[in-house]
């Protein structure tokens, strides 16, 4: 069975700080993705990973896939408030199923 | 493109009540999925489909029931609702699960059993 662990789950952090989320997952795959949820929304889709090694970047945000260590992780550069959100990774198994994180709630204090 | 919708946004049942949760998407996506999302739980995956005709069970598949007739639609079937199903629930689709395609998520369906 497959286990996403994201952490930290909370994290609240000054603006212009950087910070990284972790996310390991138990299972061998070769598809990860990252969301962002505001309260209340749903969920809107920031990255892809397909491969061992890929690196994606937008603005403030980069994420990279190791797919022998199972660990992706979210780099926040210089955050500011408007990155206040609450981030999940999804890893994708061979039968086709997606499989979500608890999610990792970021407060980004101005 | 209307993208994925969802119908209702919002409901109240009753134990042991019936209902359908609609979903559609006009993007000609082979892939759909159910959701649930509960607090510090993350998103749970309810029943998937690769395509019209086919379905399989995701994580948490008991109390529910889903079909795929069409490219189109997904309904998602609470038999006899229980209190346990309070959830928002989320439908996506994507195009496949290979290259680089994602989900695309509806706006949800916040359900409230009694």
């Amino acid at each position: 069975e497959l286990k996403v662990e994201q952490n930290p789950l909370f994290l609240s952090m000054q603006e212009g700080k950087n910070y990284t989320i972790y996310c390991n997952y138990s299972t061998t795959s070769d598809r990860l993705y990252w969301y962002r949820q505001d309260p209340g929304k749903s969920l809107e889709s920031l990255f892809v990973l397909l491969s061992n090694g890929a690196v994606k970047q937008e603005g403030r945000l980069m994420a990279s896939l190791d797919t022998k260590a199972r660990l992706s992780t979210l780099h926040i550069t210089a955050a500011v408030h408007d990155l206040s959100a609450t981030y999940f990774c999804a890893v994708a198994l061979r039968d086709d199923k997606i499989i979500f994180g608890k999610g990792t709630r970021l407060h980004i204090l101005p | 493109n209307a993208g994925v919708t969802q119908t209702p946004k919002f409901q109240v049942l009753k134990t042991g009540q019936s209902m359908t949760l609609q979903c559609a998407q006009d993007m000609n996506h082979e892939y759909m999925s159910w959701y649930r999302q509960d607090p510090g739980m993350g998103l749970r995956l309810i029943h998937y489909s690769v395509g019209a005709g086919i379905t399989d069970q995701g994580e948490v598949p008991n109390g529910y029931n889903v079909s795929r007739s069409t490219t189109e639609d997904f309904p998602l079937r609470l038999l006899s609702a229980a209190p346990s199903q309070t959830s928002v629930y989320f439908c996506a689709s994507s195009r496949q699960l290979d290259g680089t395609d994602t989900q695309y998520f509806g706006p949800g369906t916040r359900l409230t059993v009694l």
